[in-house]
């Protein structure tokens, strides 16, 4: 079946330091991307749509200069959190949907972590 | 009144027992209708994908969609210990809408 992985899964790193995140979907290709933001036992939050090659689509209240987002290609898809502080500490996920569109399939979470 | 409501739980039932988790939305545009299955620290794993009214089954896992009455299922027979993890329904526009409106998620503990 369709995989997403995403990469890293756990990151640990001091207040200041811009961390990038990978999405990638393995066996298909995925024009569209979601990047989402989740807190402990709460649901899903989307951040904002990346579009590959064109520029990403951001949810209001999302900071784009914040979170970077960059598509370069029809299998990856990266989300770099520029000058990263505790607040931003979290559960960050990736999706893309499948051929045709429907539905979409999840990576497995990068958690992190902002001393 | 949001979007998607499901009922967060928790819910605790004993192994074997047959689980019935729902989620009632209010825009009856949606078409597609999933349901993910997510372990604590993970990402959401899809189980069960539907377009449109209608029942699906795979496993012991059904989906029941019922647009009439904005209202859709997921039920677990024989459940098992492994099937304890927080369960979202999701739903979308189709076409080339993919964006997915969540539920809040249930957390079912199923008890050996």
């Amino acid at each position: 079946g369709a995989v997403v992985s995403q990469h890293p899964s756990r990151v640990i790193c001091k207040s200041g330091t811009s961390v990038k995140i990978e999405c990638r979907s393995l066996d298909f290709q995925a024009t569209t991307m979601f990047w989402y933001r989740q807190f402990p036992k709460k649901s899903l939050m989307l951040m904002a749509t990346s579009n590959e090659g064109s520029k990403a689509t951001y949810e209001q209240g999302v900071e784009k200069d914040k979170f970077l987002i960059n598509h370069a290609s029809l299998t990856l898809s990266t989300l770099t959190v520029t000058s990263a502080h505790p607040e931003d500490s979290s559960f960050y996920i990736c999706s893309a949907p499948e051929t045709g569109n429907q539905p979409q399939h999840f990576g497995d979470g990068t958690r992190l972590s902002i001393l | 009144q949001k979007e998607v409501e499901q009922d967060p739980g928790p819910l605790s039932v004993p192994e074997g027992a047959i689980v019935s988790l729902n989620c009632t939305y209010s825009n009856s545009a949606f078409q597609y209708f999933m349901w993910y299955r997510q372990y604590s620290r993970k990402g959401p794993e899809l189980l069960m994908y539907t377009y449109s009214s209608g029942n699906k089954e795979d496993g012991r896992f059904t989906a029941q969609v019922d647009k009439s009455s904005k209202y859709i299922s997921l039920f677990i027979r024989d459940s098992q210990p492994s099937d304890s993890a927080t369960y979202l329904c999701a739903m979308n526009l189709g076409g080339s809408n993919y964006k997915l409106t969540f539920g809040k998620g249930t957390l079912l503990t199923v008890n050996p």
